[in-house]
């Protein structure tokens, strides 16, 4: 079974210093990969998708099978970032399997 | 607000209480989704639905969990003879085929059993 692995529960950064939060997974074939986030007292909702190479709120994060990693990684954290982020990989043809996550605080 | 709604938002119950929680998702979504979170935890798979059938279940999912989803539109996931184990946020997520995994969750029920 597929596995995702968040080695980070917890990662605190300064403003305006960049932010790498790590994922690596277990899959034998071509994953396809996600990281969620939560914000406070709001509802986990999509980051972003591997399949769609996207920046999203200055967020990115490449795939490397070499290392089955899919780090998130920002140049320039702010305080708005804090959340808990996922990493999920879909296993079978439909669901998702999550790490068990890592809260970014961003101190000012 | 036209997302994915769940109900209740907080059910505290006695073990050996039976509970049902439901689940409204994004009208034109055909697929819905059950994962249950625990304190310090991701989201776990608990089963899923496309339209009314439901598809997969988790072996998480004992004998006395239950969910259905009777006409493809909202689905109840009943909990019979809790237990402190049971505890947990119980979410529910809802999709289209064409979103390519893009789930919408919504913002859960917590259930506490005493």
């Amino acid at each position: 079974a597929q596995r995702v692995t968040q080695p980070e529960k917890l990662l605190s950064v300064f403003k305006g210093a960049p932010v790498e939060l790590k994922c690596n997974y277990s899959y034998s074939g071509s994953p396809e990969l996600f990281w969620y986030v939560q914000y406070s007292r709001q509802r986990l909702q999509l980051l972003l998708r591997h399949i769609s190479r996207e920046s999203i709120k200055g967020f990115t994060a490449d795939l490397n099978k070499g290392e089955t990693s899919f780090h998130l990684k920002k140049p320039f954290a702010q305080e708005e970032d804090s959340a808990m982020y996922y990493c999920a990989v879909v296993q079978g043809a439909q669901k998702l399997v999550f790490g068990q996550g890592t809260r970014l605080t961003i101190n000012p | 607000d036209t997302g994915v709604s769940q109900d209740p938002r907080h059910k505290i119950t006695k073990r050996g209480q039976n509970v049902t929680f439901r689940c409204d998702p994004i009208s034109e979504h055909n697929r819905l989704y059950w994962y249950r979170q625990t304190l310090g935890q991701g989201p776990e798979f608990l089963t899923y639905f496309q339209n009314e059938a439901q598809l997969e279940k988790s072996r998480l999912l004992s004998d006395r969990f239950s969910a259905e989803r009777p006409k493809g539109s909202f689905s109840t996931l009943e909990i019979q003879r809790t237990e402190q184990g049971d505890s947990a946020m119980y979410l529910c997520a809802s999709s289209s085929a064409g979103q390519a995994y893009g789930y919408t969750f919504g913002s859960g029920t917590r259930l506490t059993v005493v």
